[in-house]
């Protein structure tokens, strides 16, 4: 099956950018995501990729695909404390396109 | 705008009782997934239906757990018995599917089960 590697913890000073990255192993992938979850809620959708694409850029947040190396980063600019929440990349495997979470990366804004 | 609703938002049970939890998708989202989370751990997919059908459940432990979905529009996910070990957040998600392929999935606020 899939699997999605992130790094669990990150900590930045506000203003500072952050780059959360991913790593995955299917590369049928269509579409490549990324969510937010704040303490005790669901996640959000943050934003995405889709897979014949090098980058996407959405106000503060950028998204880099490397399929070669099968490597997914987000880079939000300015990070502000509302910023502060775990970040997951979502990577839809097999025939039914199911999205595969990993397990997430803290995000800490310090100021 | 469009939500996926969950209910209840938390749930307190003891160990061996039976518990369910209801999720109603964005209207017009064929596609449903029950997710699990552990604390400190990603989601990981219990089951996906495709309207009324179970598309994968092969990660859904069935000696306890049954999810449905009769109308193809909302589901009941049941766990009989409970143990303490399913502790957890149990997020409900929905998407379209078009061309074949399933598009973003929406999540609700999950359900956070306490197992006593």
């Amino acid at each position: 099956g899939e699997d999605v590697e992130q790094s669990l913890f990150l900590s930045v000073r506000e203003g500072d950018s952050s780059v959360i990255n991913c790593t995955y192993t299917d590369s049928s992938s269509t579409y490549l995501y990324w969510y937010k979850q704040e303490p005790g809620a669901g996640l959000q959708l943050l934003t995405y990729i889709f897979s014949n694409m090098d980058m996407k850029q959405d106000q503060r947040l950028t998204v880099l695909l490397n399929k070669k190396d099968k490597h997914l980063s987000l880079r939000i600019a300015d990070t502000q404390t509302g910023d502060s929440a775990i970040y997951f990349c979502a990577v839809p495997s097999g025939g039914s396109y199911i999205p595969t979470f990993g397990r997430g990366t803290s995000l800490i804004v310090h100021p | 705008e469009a939500e996926v609703a969950q209910s209840p938002r938390y749930k307190i049970t003891e160990k061996s009782q039976a518990v369910a939890f209801w999720c109603d998708p964005i209207s017009g989202h064929a596609t449903l997934y029950w997710y699990r989370q552990i604390l400190g751990q990603g989601p990981e997919l219990l089951v996906q239906f495709q309207d009324e059908s179970v598309v994968d459940d092969s990660q859904l432990p069935k000696d306890r757990f049954s999810a449905e979905r009769l109308k193809g529009v909302d589901s009941t996910l049941k766990i009989q018995p409970a143990e303490l070990g399913d502790s957890a957040m149990y997020l409900c998600a929905s998407s379209l599917k078009r061309g074949g392929v399933n598009t973003e999935a929406f999540f609700g606020q999950g359900t956070r089960l306490t197992v006593v």
